[in-house]
């Protein structure tokens, strides 16, 4: 079955910087990859997320990569504000399964 | 996005009893979806419930321990069974929904066994 792998675990930025988070999967058949922002005590946000037709989306502030070759696919958060401190999952699954395999989270801070 | 509602929103439960919470989604959805958050851990697919026919469970779950019903295209149960200090968690219904398959989440169920 698919495994997701995600990195890093914590991440603390100044405001205003760039956070980067990064995963991988195992499964070539995967071709949906969302990533999800969940705030203390409350249900994971989708955010964004990208199909395996396309290597970059982007949403104002927030951008996703893929590589299909490599199996990876990673998370851009630019000028961080206080308001995006949360834990990001990435995930990914395919149009057989359906069902999403998450990474393990990565708990961001940002600095005010 | 579809409003997917869940019941209850938080108990505290006696070891040894069953608790069944309940989702509902405020427009039909072929695929629902119910995972396990533990305590500071990620997401865990518990089993895909599908309509019409028995709930397809991932490794490691049982429908002795996790019985899952699905009668219609907007209801779905998850019934944590004799339950121990172990299946405090987070319990989440997630449905796909949209012509791009997308996957939302209910608020979730938060149970503390005691």
């Amino acid at each position: 079955g698919e495994n997701v792998e995600q990195h890093p675990s914590t991440l603390s930025v100044q405001e205003g910087d760039s956070a980067v988070i990064k995963c991988t999967y195992s499964d070539s058949a995967s071709n949906y990859f969302p990533w999800y922002k969940q705030e203390l005590g409350k249900r994971p946000q989708l955010i964004i997320d990208i199909r395996s037709n396309v290597g970059e989306k982007k949403d104002q502030r927030i951008a996703v990569t893929l590589n299909k070759t490599a199996k990876h696919f990673s998370l851009h958060i630019t000028e961080t504000q206080p308001e995006d401190s949360a834990v990001y999952f990435c995930a990914a699954t395919s149009a057989g399964r359906r069902a999403l395999t998450f990474g393990s989270g990565t708990r961001l801070q940002v600095q005010p | 996005s579809a409003v997917i509602s869940q019941k209850p929103s938080r108990d505290i439960c006696q070891r040894g009893t069953s608790l069944t919470i309940q989702c509902q989604v405020d427009s039909q959805v072929t695929m629902m979806f119910w995972y396990r958050q533990q305590p500071g851990q990620s997401l865990t697919l518990i089993a895909t419930a599908n309509q019409g026919s028995e709930a397809t469970y991932e490794s490691g779950f049982v429908i002795d321990k996790f019985p899952i019903s699905r009668p219609n295209l907007t209801f779905s149960t998850l019934t944590v069974s004799n339950m121990s200090p172990e299946d405090s968690s987070i319990y989440l219904c997630s449905v796909e929904e949209g012509s791009q398959n997308t996957i939302y989440f209910g608020e979730g169920s938060w149970l503390t066994v005691v």
